[in-house]
């Protein structure tokens, strides 16, 4: 049973450039979560999905950061333009909505922007 | 004041010790508890859910006091492989808008 799928595991990006961050969520599951970690702030909320609709945003830090979630199976995080103060691990993490139900992480993009 | 709060540690304990984490929360409203292990360098797996009776899986302990809103992880007989980051994570109505601690870090020495 696949888990939850990001891409890329890396990114390099100069100053300014675009970066899209991609996700497929576990098959089933309705909610999907966009967070990001650094070591100053730790793992932060940025946005989450349920049923492919934005709920929250108030997580995004600026307008420079969107993301979509076209269908059930796919979701976008992008940052345009980027700063090097984006550089930080990015998780995707997707679960069912309802009490109890944990969240099942990717293994996340480690963003650095020079 | 922070949704979630930790005590960032580091703790350092040796094998075989008990030691116990503790993990507050301000809002009252607070449905879903769970507490997760991050490793270096990769992505934060689930440990265990907290039930409002308290819980326990082998080694591992959780309980959750509401009147005074902390949910605690206690860990007995520690292993060298217990070393990590411990995350404790409160969720609202319908587990949307899960919100993490910023972790404490254990470290097991021999």
């Amino acid at each position: 049973d696949a888990g939850v799928i990001q891409s890329p595991r890396h990114e390099v990006t100069e100053m300014g450039q675009e970066v899209t961050l991609r996700c497929k969520p576990i098959s089933g599951h309705n909610s999907l979560f966009w967070y990001r970690q650094t070591m100053m702030r730790g793992l932060e909320l940025l946005i989450y999905f349920n049923n492919n609709v934005p709920i929250d945003d108030s997580g995004m830090p600026e307008d420079r950061f969107s993301a979509k979630m076209p269908n059930a199976s796919f979701s976008t995080l992008k940052i345009q333009p980027s700063e090097p103060r984006d550089s930080a691990v990015y998780f995707c993490a997707s679960s069912m909505t309802g009490d109890a139900s944990p969240l099942h992480f990717g293994n996340g993009t480690r963003l650095t922007v020079t | 004041r922070k949704e979630v709060e930790q005590d960032p540690g580091p703790f350092n304990v040796p094998e075989g010790a008990t030691v116990a984490f503790n993990c507050t929360y301000s809002n009252s409203a607070s449905q879903s508890f769970f507490w997760y292990r991050q490793d270096c360098r990769k992505e934060p797996k689930l440990l265990m859910s907290v039930y409002s009776s308290g819980n326990e899986d082998g080694r591992f302990t959780a309980q959750l006091n509401r009147a005074s809103q902390y949910i605690s992880l206690l860990i007995r007989d520690s292993k060298l492989s217990d070393s990590a980051t411990y995350l404790c994570v409160v969720t609202s109505y319908n587990n949307n808008d899960m919100r993490f601690g910023a972790g404490t870090r254990l470290t097991v020495k021999p």
